[in-house]
C-alpha cells in the first residue's frame, strides 16, 4: 500500500510555542487532510487540503498542500494544553481509498 | 443528527468466534469505510463502500468481510477470529467517493482476541 511518512513522530512544547509537523509520500495525492485524535476516540477532522499550494487556516491551525502533491504540512501556533493528542496526515489519490501517516504524539507542558 | 455511531465499545472473543461489528450513519453519506489502528501504524483500510450494494477490499481485507444492504449501515464481520485481530476498529463516512470529501470517524470497537 502507500507510505505516508509522518514526522516528527513525537514532541514536547512548552504551552505557548508553536508546533510544525509534516507528512510525505512516494506518490501523488489529490487531497490531504489533518486529522486530530484524543484518547479513546476516533480521529476528528481538522483541516482538509484539495488543490496544490493550497494554504487554509482553522483558528491556530494553518495547513498547506504541498506544490508536489507529494507532502503536506501542519503549523499550530501559539500552543495550549488542549492541543495534546495524536496528529494524523491522511492522503486520497485518484482511487477511492485514503491513506494515513503513523501519527504525531504531541504533548504539552503547561 | 448522531453522526457516525459503533457498537459494541468494547468486545473479547476467544480464537476461532466471529462476530459483526456494527456501524451507522445517519447523513446519507454514500461513503463508508472500516480501518485498523495498531499501536505506531496508524489507521490501515480494510474495506469500504461507495455505496449501497457495492463493497470493495482496502490494504489488509483478509479474515474480514463486509455487505452494504442500505446507505445508513455497514457491518463488519469477523469470520474466525485470531489474534493478530485484536486491534482498534474505526468505521468512517463521507459525502461522495470523489476527491476531497472528507471522512467522518466513530468513536471505535476496542476488540481483543485471546
Amino acid at each position: 500500500g502507500q507510505q505516508l511518512n509522518q514526522s516528527p513522530q513525537s514532541m514536547f512544547i512548552q504551552e505557548g510555542e508553536d508546533v510544525s509537523m509534516n507528512c510525505t509520500s512516494s506518490s501523488i495525492f489529490n487531497t490531504w487532510l489533518w486529522y486530530k485524535q484524543d484518547p479513546g476516540e476516533g480521529p476528528v477532522l481538522l483541516i482538509a487540503l484539495y488543490k496544490a499550494g493550497e494554504l487554509t487556516s482553522n483558528g491556530r491551525l494553518t495547513a498547506q498542500f504541498g506544490i508536489t502533491r507529494k507532502d503536506s504540512f501542519l503549523n499550530i501556533s501559539a500552543s495550549i494544553p488542549s492541543d495534546v493528542g495524536i496528529y494524523f496526515c491522511a492522503g486520497q489519490n485518484t482511487g477511492n481509498q485514503f491513506y494515513f501517516g503513523t501519527g504525531t504524539s504531541l504533548t504539552v507542558i503547561p | 443528527n448522531a453522526g457516525v455511531t459503533q457498537t459494541p465499545k468494547f468486545q473479547v472473543l476467544k480464537t476461532g468466534q466471529s462476530m459483526t461489528l456494527q456501524c451507522a450513519q445517519d447523513m446519507n453519506h454514500e461513503y463508508m469505510s472500516w480501518y485498523r489502528q495498531d499501536p505506531g501504524m496508524g489507521l490501515r483500510l480494510i474495506h469500504y463502500s461507495v455505496g449501497a450494494g457495492i463493497t470493495d477490499q482496502g490494504e489488509v481485507p483478509n479474515g474480514y468481510n463486509v455487505s452494504r444492504s442500505t446507505t445508513e449501515d455497514f457491518p463488519l464481520r469477523l469470520l474466525s477470529a485470531a489474534p493478530s485481530q485484536t486491534s482498534v476498529y474505526f468505521c468512517a463516512s463521507s459525502r461522495d467517493r470523489g476527491f476531497g470529501y472528507e471522512q467522518y470517524f466513530g468513536p471505535g470497537t476496542r476488540l481483543t482476541v485471546t
